[in-house]
C-alpha cells in the first residue's frame, strides 16, 4: 500500500537557522497539507496545497514558513528562522481530493530547536 | 471557526470491555468526521470515518456514531485487546475548512 514518506526523521537545528521538511505525498494524490504536533498536545493544521499553491492556512503559518514543490513529487516545508517554539513533530499529508477526503500522515520529522 | 472538544482524556479499561470516546463539534456545517489512532512516536492512522448523511458505521470492533442535532460524535471499541492501546484522535470538517482536531484521548487496555 503506497504511502506518505517524509525526511529527515529528526532534526536538531540552532535557533535563527533555516530548516526544509521534505515529504513525498502518494502519487495520485492532488492535495497535499503541512500538520505540527507540539509533544503531548492535539495535531494541529498549518497550510494545504494545491495546484501549486496554498490553498489554505492557519494563524500558525506566518511569514517564516513556506511550501513549495520543487518538482513532481517532493512536497517542502521551510521555517526560515528557527524559534524554540518551532520545537515540534511535523506531519505532512496527503488526500485524493480536497480536505474532506481521507488525509494520509506521514511518519513525521521531529523538530528541535535549540 | 470550527471548535472539537474530546473526552476523556485518558481512559482505562479492562482487556475484553469496550472503550467510548466522544467528541462535540461548534460547526453546524461540518459533514465529515475521521479518528485516528496514533501510537506512541508514530504517524496518526485513519481508523474510520463518518459523513454527515450516515447516523452509525461499523468495521469489525470499531464503530462510530454521529449525533447531528446534538452535534456529537463517538468512537466505540468493543472487545479492547492491548494493541488498542493509542492515543485517539476525533476531528472535524466543513466545506473548505481545515480538519480541525480534538485534543485526543489516551486508552489503556490493561490485560
Amino acid at each position: 500500500e503506497p504511502e506518505v514518506t517524509q525526511t529527515p526523521s529528526h532534526q536538531v537545528t540552532q535557533m535563527g537557522q533555516e530548516v526544509i521538511l521534505r515529504c513525498v505525498p502518494i502519487s495520485n494524490h492532488l492535495y497535499f497539507y503541512w500538520y505540527r504536533q507540539i509533544l503531548g498536545q492535539k495535531v494541529e493544521f498549518l497550510v494545504s496545497f494545491y495546484n501549486n499553491e496554498i490553498s489554505e492556512k492557519s494563524e500558525i503559518f506566518d511569514d517564516q514558513f513556506s511550501v513549495e514543490r520543487p518538482d513532481g513529487s517532493n512536497f517542502t516545508l521551510k521555517i526560515r528562522s528557527t524559534k524554540l517554539e518551532d520545537s515540534a513533530m511535523y506531519f505532512c499529508a496527503s488526500s485524493e481530493q480536497g480536505m474532506g477526503e481521507t488525509q494520509y500522515f506521514g511518519p513525521g520529522t521531529r523538530l528541535l530547536v535549540l | 471557526g470550527e471548535n472539537v472538544e474530546q473526552h476523556p482524556s485518558t481512559l482505562s479499561v479492562q482487556e475484553g470491555d469496550s472503550a467510548v470516546i466522544k467528541c462535540t463539534y461548534s460547526d453546524s456545517a461540518s459533514n465529515y468526521f475521521p479518528w485516528y489512532k496514533q501510537e506512541l512516536g508514530k504517524r496518526p492512522q485513519l481508523i474510520i470515518d463518518i459523513r454527515s448523511n450516515v447516523g452509525e458505521k461499523k468495521d469489525q470492533r470499531i464503530a462510530v456514531t454521529l449525533n447531528k442535532t446534538a452535534k456529537h460524535f463517538s468512537l466505540h471499541i468493543t472487545e479492547t485487546q492491548p494493541e488498542d492501546s493509542a492515543v485517539y484522535f476525533c476531528a472535524a470538517h466543513s466545506g473548505n475548512t481545515p480538519l480541525v482536531f480534538g485534543k485526543g484521548t489516551r486508552l489503556s487496555v490493561i490485560a
